[in-house]
């Protein structure tokens, strides 16, 4: 099946810092979604971006499918973006990353 | 956007027992729903797949008798983990199709 890496696997970051996180995948998708996990669990959806750029305040997401890859940008960061945050690809049943932990210190 | 509700959100129970896990599509209809179990500090893995008004597929290594699926509407999945054992503790997590996927807040289940 598809295989997908995420790096770095952790990232400590001063508050108002910016950061980019990383995602690859081994086969062409129809589908790639970035969530961010919050402390009690819950998967909050930031961006469904097979292809392209897409911005949301401080948050933009880059796919580029054909080299299999998308990035996503977090900028002047706060201490509310620590969390888990994972890619995922695949057209309903998804296929995960292993997540990055991403620490935000004031 | 899309809201996706399970309950309970937390649960514990004794080994042998079985707990059943609902999760619910509120404000749209979904034919298909997924099954996820993330284990602390890991990703998620996919269960099973639950397709209204049909059998569910699951995933390799997941033993069907003892996760049992229901799909019986379409806004309605369950999830029984029958004779829990203290190795089934995990998060368990659904999400819905709708255009893209939506997840539930999770459910926490621990096993004594």
């Amino acid at each position: 099946g598809i295989q997908v890496e995420q790096s770095p696997p952790d990232l400590i970051l001063q508050e108002g810092a910016n950061s980019t996180l990383r995602c690859n995948f081994s086969d062409s998708v129809n589908n790639l979604q970035w969530f961010h996990q919050n402390p009690w669990g819950q998967l909050i959806n930031l961006f469904y971006i097979p292809s392209g750029t897409k911005q949301n305040g401080r948050l933009s997401a880059t796919t580029v499918a054909t080299e299999r890859y998308s990035l996503l940008y977090i900028s002047s960061s706060q201490t509310t973006d620590s969390g888990v945050y994972f890619c995922a690809v695949g057209q309903g049943k998804l296929t995960f990353g292993k997540g990055i932990t991403l620490s935000v210190r004031p | 956007g899309a809201v996706v509700s399970q309950h309970p959100s937390r649960v514990i129970c004794k080994s042998g027992t079985s707990v059943k896990i609902e999760c619910r599509s509120l404000d749209f209809q979904a034919t298909t729903m997924f099954w996820y179990r993330q284990f602390p500090k890991q990703s998620l893995m996919l269960m099973a797949t639950s397709n209204e008004g049909s059998k569910a597929t699951y995933e390799q290594g997941v033993e069907k008798d003892k996760f049992l699926i229901n799909h019986a509407s379409l806004t309605l999945s369950t999830l029984t983990v029958t004779s829990a054992h203290p190795e089934d503790s995990s998060f368990y997590i659904c999400s819905a199709s709708g255009g893209q996927e939506y997840f539930g807040p999770g459910t926490r289940l621990t096993v004594l």
